[in-house]
């Protein structure tokens, strides 16, 4: 079975400081990577996609298939990036995501 | 265009009790999911309708049924709330189409407690 891993639950940064939130993938296949994000109180939301390769509010990740991983990654880290970040994974087809546990980030100012 | 609503936002039962929770979508996506959302478990597929007439189970199916009434519309019944049940609800929903990185979009929640 597809599994994602996301082996912080917690991660504290000061503003202004690089940022990278793991997550790791257990799957043979060529699979549909993805990050979300919720805000405090606020619903899910996309934050980027592999297929993309875009910078969304200065996050990037990069699907690296040898190590079976898709880090987001983010230079300077501010307030507002405080949030839940979730890993997910869909392997090639119409099925349903498949998300980690989630890693709670907080900027500190 | 209000995309994915979900009802009610908030809902205390007892032990034993029943209810249904609601969710429409306005994107005319063929798939549907409900999730529930526990601290430290991340999210967990309850059940899915890839298309309208179909639903499958996902990871924690038990103490649950669907309804897809139409393309719109994926409800989620409780027939005998459990404490266990307590959690975040979130329904999505997604075009559907295979092989296009479909994202899902997911509805405000809905905060469910048994008591």
């Amino acid at each position: 079975a597809q599994r994602v891993t996301q082996p912080e639950k917690l991660l504290s940064v000061f503003k202004g400081a690089p940022v990278e939130l793991k997550c790791n993938y257990s799957y043979s296949g060529s699979p549909e990577l993805f990050w979300y994000v919720q805000y405090s109180r606020q619903r899910l939301q996309l934050l980027l996609r592999h297929i993309s390769r875009e910078s969304i509010k200065g996050f990037t990740a990069d699907l690296n298939k040898g190590e079976t991983s898709f880090h987001l990654k983010k230079p300077f880290a501010q307030e507002e990036d405080s949030a839940m970040y979730y890993c997910a994974l869909r392997v090639m087809g119409n099925t349903p995501l498949v998300f980690g546990k989630g890693t709670r980030l907080s900027v500190i100012a | 265009n209000a995309g994915v609503t979900q009802t009610p936002k908030f809902q205390v039962l007892k032990t034993g009790q029943s209810m249904t929770l609601q969710c429409a979508q306005d994107m005319n996506h063929n798939s549907m999911y409900w999730y529930r959302q526990d601290p430290g478990m991340g999210l967990r597929l309850i059940y899915y309708s890839a298309s309208e007439g179909t639903t499958d189970k996902g990871e924690v199916p038990n103490g649950y049924n669907v309804s897809r009434l139409n393309k719109r519309e994926f409800s989620l019944r409780l027939e005998s709330a459990a404490p266990s049940q307590t959690s975040v609800y979130f329904c999505a929903s997604s075009p559907g189409a295979s092989g296009s990185h479909n994202e899902q979009f997911f509805g405000p929640g809905t905060r469910l407690t048994v008591l």
